[in-house]
């Protein structure tokens, strides 16, 4: 079975500090992909970054980096220098198996709110 | 960059009606497109996997007779909520999948469908 964790229910910082949100995963499958999402007040899902089991190196998307430690199977995502705009709710998904019809399941989301 | 389109963005209607959500992808073919209901504050809850041109695949605890998925082409799926009650009142979101290989997947979603049912 698949599984996948944040364990930060919601979190404050300060604008212009970086940020880690948590992710932990579990799966058996040796082929998978972590993906992290942004959904604003607005209900929309917004992409930021995705990783794949097998990318050797950690994703950067602009102020987003995703920390990849396969051991630990942690994929946390890191926002450096936050902005206002970045508050939202933040959902940690990951897609088991390697197909086009593996299904994709989200973590229970992190509320990130910055201070001015 | 690639758009899904979800509509209605939301709907009211009385008990034991049905209701149709639509959902498009404009500028990519999506073999597989994904069902999600949201409740308030809480996290998106898969519902179905639906492929096109078979069968969806429903997750455990949803029943298939209620919420009917149609997956007819590779830009359209459709989820019907069958003779719905208030408590099928939820946020309903669709995703489309442009599928490009493990290292390189992108998961796109619709705008979402308010669904209350009176």
């Amino acid at each position: 079975a698949q599984k996948i964790t944040q364990t930060q229910p919601g979190m404050f910082v300060q604008e212009k500090e970086a940020v880690t949100l948590d992710c932990t995963y579990d799966t058996s499958d040796p082929s998978y992909g972590l993906f992290w999402y942004k959904q604003p007040s607005s209900g929309e899902m917004i992409f930021l970054i995705y990783q794949g089991s097998y990318d050797q190196q950690n994703a950067t998307e602009g102020r987003y980096s995703l920390n990849f430690q396969k051991a630990r199977k942690s994929a946390n995502l890191v926002i450096s220098a936050s902005q206002l705009g970045d508050s939202a709710m933040y959902f940690c998904a990951m897609r088991a198996g390697y197909s086009s019809a593996s299904k994709i399941i989200f973590g229970s989301g992190t509320r990130l709110s910055i201070r001015p | 960059g690639a758009v899904v389109s979800q509509h209605p963005s939301w709907v009211i209607c009385k008990s034991g009606t049905s209701v149709k959500i639509e959902c498009r992808s404009l500028d990519f073919q999506a073999t597989t497109m994904f069902w999600y209901r949201q409740f308030p504050k809480q996290s998106l809850m898969l519902m179905a996997t639906s492929n096109e041109g078979s069968k969806a695949t429903y997750e455990q605890g949803v029943e298939k007779d209620k919420f009917l998925i149609n997956h007819a082409s590779l830009t359209l799926s459709t989820l019907t909520v069958t003779s719905a009650h208030p408590e099928d009142s939820s946020f309903y979101i669709c995703s489309a999948r442009n599928w490009q290989g493990l290292a390189n997947e992108k998961l796109f979603f619709g705008s979402g469908t308010q669904l209350s049912v009176l």
